[in-house]
C-alpha cells in the first residue's frame, strides 16, 4: 500500500510569491490534515479536509488554503509569501475519526 | 485553548542507558498518540493509549496514559542507537476531527 505524497520535496520561492503543494492520501483514506513544521513553533495545525470540505482550520492567516478534491487529494496554497513562512510542510492522512495519521516527506519551503 | 508540554526538550544519554519523556496536556485527552520523528525525516506513528491508566509496551518501549487522562509517558530501556529521533506527544483537540495538538517533542541523542 502505498504511503502518502507529497509534492514536490523542496521548493524556493521569493517572497511575495505564492506556492501550491499537493498531497496524495494513502488509498481510502479520507481525512487529510496539514501541518506546519518550524524549529521555534513546533508542528503546528494548518487545517483539515474530510470528504472535500474544511472540517477544522488552525491560527494561521487568511493567506494559508487548501482545497480537497473527490479523489482526497489535497493541495494548500500560500499567497504573498514572507519570510516566516519557511519551514517544512507536512501532509497526514488518516483512516477515520481520531485515528493515528499517517505523514508524508514533506514539503521543505524556503522564502528567499 | 489546548495546550500539550513535553519535557525535557533535550536527552543525550549512553547507549545502553534508560531514557523517559514526559508529557501533560492542559484538558483531558480522549486519547494520546505518540509519534518518532528521525534527522531530516518526517513523523511516525508509534502508539495510541486511549482508556485511563493504560501501559503498552513495544519492545524496549514502554506507554502509560495517566488515571486523568492528562498525562503520558514513553520509557526507552537501554538505548540504542537506533533510538535516536526526537519524540512527540499527540492529542485530539476536544471534538474537532483528526486535529491534533502536538508535544514540543523530546530530542533523544544516543553516544555509542
Amino acid at each position: 500500500k502505498a504511503g502518502v505524497t507529497q509534492t514536490p520535496r523542496y521548493l524556493i520561492k521569493t517572497r511575495g510569491q505564492q506556492v501550491t503543494l499537493s498531497c496524495s492520501p494513502i488509498s481510502g483514506h479520507r481525512s487529510v490534515s496539514w501541518y506546519q513544521q518550524t524549529p521555534g513553533q513546533g508542528l503546528q495545525f494548518l487545517f483539515e479536509y474530510f470528504s472535500e470540505t474544511q472540517r477544522n482550520k488552525g491560527n494561521f492567516p487568511g493567506r494559508f488554503s487548501g482545497r480537497q478534491f473527490s479523489n482526497s487529494r489535497s493541495e494548500m496554497n500560500v499567497s504573498t509569501l514572507e519570510l516566516g513562512d519557511s519551514a517544512l510542510y507536512l501532509c497526514a492522512s488518516s483512516r477515520d475519526f481520531r485515528a493515528e495519521a499517517f505523514f508524508g516527506q514533506g514539503t521543505r519551503l524556503t522564502v528567499v | 485553548g489546548q495546550q500539550v508540554m513535553q519535557i525535557p526538550q533535550y536527552q543525550h544519554v549512553q547507549e545502553g542507558e534508560d531514557f523517559t519523556t514526559y508529557c501533560n496536556s492542559s484538558t483531558t485527552l480522549s486519547n494520546i498518540q505518540w509519534y518518532k520523528q528521525r534527522p531530516g525525516g518526517h513523523p511516525v506513528f508509534l502508539i495510541q493509549l486511549v482508556k485511563s491508566g493504560e501501559v503498552k509496551k513495544q519492545k524496549r518501549l514502554t506507554f502509560q496514559f495517566g488515571e486523568a487522562k492528562k498525562n503520558s509517558s514513553l520509557h526507552i530501556t537501554a538505548t540504542q542507537t537506533t533510538d535516536v529521533g526526537t519524540y512527540f506527544c499527540a492529542g485530539p483537540h476536544g471534538n474537532a476531527g483528526n486535529m491534533l495538538t502536538f508535544g514540543g517533542g523530546t530530542r533523544l541523542m544516543v553516544k555509542p
